[in-house]
C-alpha cells in the first residue's frame, strides 16, 4: 500500500508568491495532520482534520496560512503571500485511529527567498 | 497541558555501545507515548508506542522503552548501537480532544551519532 504522498518535494519561491503544498493520505485513514519542522522550533502542528473536518487549527501561524481537505484523499496547505520566515519542511501525516500512530510523508521543503 | 522533554539534543555513542535517549513527559491524564525516528531527508517513522498495556515496550530495530509512571519517563534504549541507528529521535505524547486521543505533541528531538 502506498504511504502518504506529498508534493512538491522541494519548492523555491520568492517572497510574496503563493505556495500550495499537497497531500494524499493513506487510503482508509480518517485523520490528517500538517506539521512544520524548523531547526529553531522543531516540529509544530499546524492543523488537524478528522473525517475531512478541521478539528484544531490553533497552530496555523496567521491568516496567510490556510488548509483544506475537500475529500478523504486530498488536502492542501496554502501560504499567501509567502515570507522568508515560512522556509521550513512541511510534513503531512495521516492516522487510522485515535491511538496517535501517525504515518508521515517525506515532506515538502519550502525555501522562500 | 501535555508536554515532553527530551534531555540532550545530541548524543554520541560508539558502535556496539548502549544507546540511551531520555524522555520525560507531563500529562494530566494517562498518556499514550511514542518514539519516532527520522533519517536525513525523510519523514518520521514509528519506532514503538506505549498505550497502557505492558510498561516495557519493544519496537523495531532492537529498540525498547520503559514507561515509568513514578518518574514520568519513557526512555529509549538499545543494547548495542549500529551505524545505521544514526538519526534523529523524537519522543511524543498524545493530546486529548474531548477524551479521544488524536494529535501528537513532539519533543525537540535528539540526534544520535554512532562512531565506528
Amino acid at each position: 500500500d502506498a504511504g502518504v504522498i506529498q508534493s512538491p518535494r522541494h519548492e523555491v519561491t520568492e517572497m510574496g508568491q503563493e505556495v500550495t503544498l499537497r497531500c494524499k493520505p493513506i487510503s482508509g485513514h480518517n485523520s490528517l495532520f500538517w506539521y512544520r519542522q524548523t531547526m529553531m522550533r522543531g516540529l509544530e502542528l499546524l492543523i488537524y482534520f478528522n473525517n475531512n473536518v478541521p478539528i484544531d487549527d490553533s497552530g496555523m501561524p496567521e491568516d496567510r496560512f490556510s488548509a483544506k481537505m475537500p475529500n478523504a484523499s486530498f488536502s492542501t496547505l496554502k501560504i499567501q503571500p509567502s515570507e522568508p520566515r515560512d522556509s521550513a519542511v512541511y510534513f503531512c501525516a495521516s492516522s487510522a485511529d485515535y491511538t496517535g500512530e501517525l504515518f508521515f510523508g517525506e515532506g515538502s521543503r519550502l525555501t522562500v527567498l | 497541558a501535555q508536554s515532553v522533554t527530551q534531555l540532550g539534543s545530541h548524543v554520541s555513542v560508539s558502535e556496539g555501545a548502549l544507546v540511551l535517549l531520555r524522555c520525560n513527559y507531563s500529562s494530566s491524564v494517562p498518556p499514550y507515548l511514542f518514539w519516532y525516528v527520522q533519517y536525513p531527508n525523510q519523514g518520521l517513522q514509528l519506532l514503538l508506542k506505549y498505550t497502557s498495556a505492558a510498561t516495557l515496550v519493544k519496537g523495531i530495530n532492537g529498540f525498547e522503552a520503559e514507561f515509568k509512571k513514578s518518574e514520568t519517563s519513557f526512555h529509549l534504549t538499545k543494547p548495542s548501537a549500529h551505524m545505521s541507528d544514526a538519526a534523529e529521535y523524537f519522543c511524543a505524547v498524545t493530546r486529548n480532544y474531548g477524551g479521544s486521543q488524536g494529535n501528537l505533541i513532539f519533543g525537540k528531538g535528539t540526534k544520535l551519532s554512532v562512531k565506528p
